[in-house]
């Protein structure tokens, strides 16, 4: 149980265009899911808190006009980034937290590897 | 400061050994500690998951939480060459409040030699 999933597993963009990640936990509902960023070596940044059927919130110096969240159910947030650069190239992982209350766990995506060029 | 420092290693021990990783932590309201496993471009996945202080063991590994000195550690014991990737240690406070939110230490890279 508990499964998280994210598509792309990759992609390669050209500088200027906009890409969408979705993140679906597979076999729970979560009202609350998580963006971050990881560059190599380097831990798990969180950009911001998507939240079911409210505006995302957004770290400090995450530009929200880029990377625009939409939390539509309680399975899916889609993170779209729009007029892509290198600098944007990254690791992105979506996690996402079980609405049940069970537990305070989060669970991961696999990541989607995003590489601008 | 950092709210949680985790030394990022990297590091290399032989087969067997018995490995230990810890995390400090400056902010006394983190209840919940967390360890995850991440293997090279790959999602971080939960190793263990640690409420309020004490130990806690799963097979080979042994979770630790000293509130009291805020520090966290995970003991690997009979390390295997699988073993190998980053782990990640993470903390958070009782979702109901402002803190809700993980807060993760940099990440120490291990590689066990065979």
């Amino acid at each position: 149980g508990a499964v998280v999933s994210q598509h792309p597993s990759w992609v390669i963009c050209k500088s200027g265009t906009s890409v969408k990640i979705e993140c679906r936990s597979l076999d729970f509902q979560a009202t609350t899911m998580f963006w971050y960023r990881q560059f190599p070596k380097q831990s798990l940044m969180l950009m911001a808190t998507s939240n079911e059927g409210s505006k995302a919130t957004y770290e400090q110096g995450v530009e929200k006009d880029k990377f625009l969240i939409n939390h539509a159910s309680l399975t899916l947030s889609t993170l779209t980034v729009t007029s892509a650069h290198p600098e944007d190239s990254s690791f992105y992982i979506c996690s996402a937290r079980d609405a049940s209350g069970r537990s305070d766990e989060q669970f991961f995506g696999p990541g989607t590897r995003l590489t601008v060029l | 400061q950092k709210e949680v420092e985790q030394d990022p290693g990297p590091l290399s021990v032989p087969e067997g050994a018995i490995v230990s990783l810890n995390c400090t932590y400056s902010n006394s309201a983190f209840q919940y500690f967390m360890w995850y496993r991440q293997y090279s471009r790959k999602g971080p996945e939960l190793l263990m998951y640690t409420y309020s202080s004490g130990n806690k063991e799963d097979g080979r590994f042994t979770a630790q939480v000293d509130k009291s000195s805020k520090y966290i550690s995970l003991f690997i014991r009979d390390s295997q060459p699988s073993d190998s990737a980053t782990y990640l240690c993470a903390m958070s406070a009782p979702r109901g409040s402002t803190l809700g939110r993980l807060y993760f230490g940099r990440g120490t890279q291990l590689t066990v030699w065979p």
